[in-house]
């Protein structure tokens, strides 16, 4: 079946710094990505759908200079958290189908950040 | 905004079925439901999805009603590894990008 490989599954990074995470389909091409966040004990938010080649879309209250989206390649989508803060510590989780009219959304495993 | 009501939680006895309702009243014709779900620090898993139709495969079964408002996702022998945070889900017309917008789910815990 459809694997969706993430990655790191866990980093800690300094206020200040940025990070990278990487998002894979393995085995098909991902014509759109999504990527979440999860707080302990709520629900997968949404914060932006990402097309191959295209500005990602971001959801409402989500700030699109914080949370860099990058969909270079039908494989390959990163998520780049510039200038941490303690508060966007949380669980990020990316999904990817291969295309809109698929029926078929595959999710990752998710990266734990915590930002001291 | 989530389109679909799910109880807070549940309880189901190890070998027996468990049958997790949602409600999803404003569901539009050609919106799909699906449903996934998530053990403690993982991503979601693919369970089943359906439009119409009810649909069965060697996870579980699907039952939508006539009218489409609500769905019934049947664990027929659920399994204390079935423990998890079962979501219900109304696609987004794929004609407005087709994702996937999660509501609160239902924590589902299987007992000995």
């Amino acid at each position: 079946g459809a694997v969706v490989s993430q990655h790191p599954s866990r980093v800690i990074c300094k206020s200040g710094t940025s990070v990278k995470i990487e998002c894979r389909s393995l085995d098909f091409q991902a014509t759109t990505m999504f990527w979440y966040r999860q707080f302990p004990k709520k629900s997968l938010m949404l914060m932006a759908t990402s097309n191959e080649g295209s500005k990602a879309t971001y959801e409402q209250g989500v700030e699109k200079d914080k949370f860099l989206i990058n969909h270079a390649s039908l494989t390959l989508s990163t998520l780049t958290v510039t200038s941490a803060h303690p508060e966007d510590s949380s669980f990020y989780i990316c999904s990817a189908t291969p295309g809109r009219f698929s029926y078929g959304y595959t999710f990752g495993s998710g990266t734990r950040l915590t930002v001291v | 905004d989530a389109k679909t009501t799910q109880p807070t939680s549940m309880d189901c006895a190890e070998g027996r079925a468990a049958n997790l309702p949602c409600n999803h009243s404003t569901i539009s014709g050609n919106e799909y439901v699906y449903w996934y779900r998530q053990i403690h620090s993982q991503g979601p898993q693919y369970i089943i999805h359906g439009l119409k139709n009810n649909e069965t495969n060697e996870m579980a079964s699907l039952i939508i009603t006539e009218d489409r408002k609500s769905s019934t996702l049947i664990l027929p022998h659920a399994t204390l590894r079935d423990t998890a945070v079962y979501y219900c889900i109304v696609r987004v017309d794929r004609n407005q990008g087709g994702k996937l917008i999660f509501g609160q789910g239902t924590e589902l815990s299987v007992k000995p």
